[in-house]
């Protein structure tokens, strides 16, 4: 079956500019997160859904960060006014949402870079 | 605070074996998943440890210690495409992920 699938798979954009990323997580998984991974470095958690419900936002870097999940499938993480530290990888993993192993299954990325 | 260490970089010789130990301090613990991460591609799982003991599967088994806050990784008769990055994550008290630098391995021929 068909994994996550992120888009645009790479992004450049002037500093200032707005950009939008998306992620089709794997059909009927519940749980949707977004994390940000620098150069040589782990992903750090951004946000997290259970269907429609941002249920964690803590990881958002600053009030520039927005992230949407409206009819509980496709996830949108807009970024406002990009600057130079926003330069990074921006990666999506769904799971099912169940207890126990609830294994995350990433996607590949979107590779954004600030100029 | 969260804290997770795993060692930067780490060289081995295709069919050699190798270990790749993480320590972690996380307020509440929920299970430690070790992925693979190819140059430029996405995290694919690798093996997931709630309880303590060892978990084999194939060439790969992880290690769980949870008293001593610690997982290692074990790589058997590694082969080239074993080249990536190693990362650990545990999951503490929500469904988060916190995931450490990550280790990453080089074979050599």
């Amino acid at each position: 079956g068909a994994g996550v699938s992120q888009s645009p798979r790479y992004k450049v954009a002037k500093r200032g500019q707005d950009v939008a990323l998306r992620c089709d997580p794997i059909s009927g998984h519940v749980s949707l997160f977004w994390y940000q991974q620098a150069l040589g470095q782990g992903p750090e958690f951004l946000t997290y859904f259970q269907n429609e419900a941002q249920l964690d936002k803590s990881g958002l870097p600053s009030d520039r960060f927005f992230a949407e999940r409206p009819e509980g499938s496709v996830s949108t993480l807009k970024i406002q006014r990009t600057q130079q530290e926003d330069s990074a990888v921006y990666l999506c993993a769904s799971s099912k949402g169940q207890p126990g192993t609830d294994t995350q299954y990433f996607g590949p990325g979107t590779r954004l870079t600030v100029l | 605070g969260q804290n997770i260490d795993q060692p930067t970089e780490m060289t081995a010789t295709e069919g050699a074996i190798v270990q790749i130990n993480c320590t972690y301090q996380t307020s509440g613990f929920n299970g430690l998943f070790w992925y693979q991460q190819h140059a430029g591609e996405a995290p694919t799982f690798l093996s997931y440890n709630v309880l303590d003991g060892l978990e084999e599967k194939g060439r790969f088994s992880s290690f769980l210690s949870r008293s001593k806050g610690y997982s290692y990784l074990l790589l058997k008769e590694l082969q080239m495409k074993d080249s990536a990055s190693y990362l650990c994550a545990v999951r503490g008290g929500t469904d988060k992920l916190i995931f450490g630098t990550g280790t990453r391995l080089q074979v050599f021929p």
